[in-house]
């Protein structure tokens, strides 16, 4: 596609409930980041994709959480039994390489509620 | 652990004024420097990707210098305009290049009318 594409764009949920985002990055783009932004603080390290494994996950802050990418392209963060504090804007971008000297393309982001 | 600090956190210009922010990370191992826009509504977008001591880049009014044996960049905005309004982020990685990409909390910058 012409951009990164997320989905959906906003998510309410129950606390306790699962929940999946999606990402569509550029196509060809390698690299695939996940990050989040809670409410009056900065852009967070999630995980980190090169093709369809992770070589960094130390950002996912509990088991609740987990991510997946396929076909070096689709990438889906789930996170389980929601906790009110898990609501923030989760993005996801993508770069061209591996090489983290690449700029980095955003998509629009989910925002995510936990009632 | 590897800090990004931006400062300052938020900022109010003049439409006009010149301004600039400051960037400092971690130089042990650095790779790359990046700096990125984020307007309200929008989606983060990047505006320069530095990796060499001295480097400077330049993209219209916009202009980021990088000094990497100190550990900081300046990005510097020329004459403000209301559009330029936005949170600007540093980020940095390290480590050889293949490596994720840390982000500091971001400047806000208010450009008044």
């Amino acid at each position: 596609g012409a951009g990164v594409s997320q989905s959906p764009s906003n998510k309410v949920t129950e606390k306790g409930k699962d929940v999946e985002l999606r990402c569509d990055p550029i196509s060809g783009h390698t690299a695939l980041y996940w990050y989040r932004q809670r409410l009056g603080q900065g852009l967070e390290f999630l995980i980190y994709f090169q093709g369809n494994s992770a070589p960094d996950k130390s950002g996912l802050p509990s088991d609740r959480f987990s991510a997946e990418r396929t076909g070096e392209s689709v990438s889906t963060l789930t996170i389980q039994r929601t906790q009110q504090e898990d609501s923030a804007v989760y993005l996801c971008a993508s770069s061209l390489s591996r090489a983290s000297n690449e700029k980095l393309f955003f998509g629009s982001g989910t925002q995510l509620s936990v009632l | 652990i590897l800090n990004v600090e931006q400062s300052p956190q938020s900022l109010h210009v003049q439409e006009g004024d010149s301004t600039n922010f400051t960037c400092s990370f971690p130089s042990s191992n650095f790779y790359a420097l990046h700096w990125y826009r984020w307007e309200t509504a929008k989606s983060p977008e990047a505006l320069f990707v530095m990796t060499l001591n001295g480097d400077e880049k330049k993209k219209g009014r916009i202009s980021a210098t990088l000094n990497t044996k100190e550990g900081y960049s300046y990005l510097y905005i020329k004459g403000s305009q209301p559009e330029d309004s936005a949170t600007y982020l540093c980020a940095s990685s390290y480590s050889g290049g293949y490596q994720k990409v840390t982000f500091g909390i971001g400047t806000k910058l208010q450009v008044i009318p």
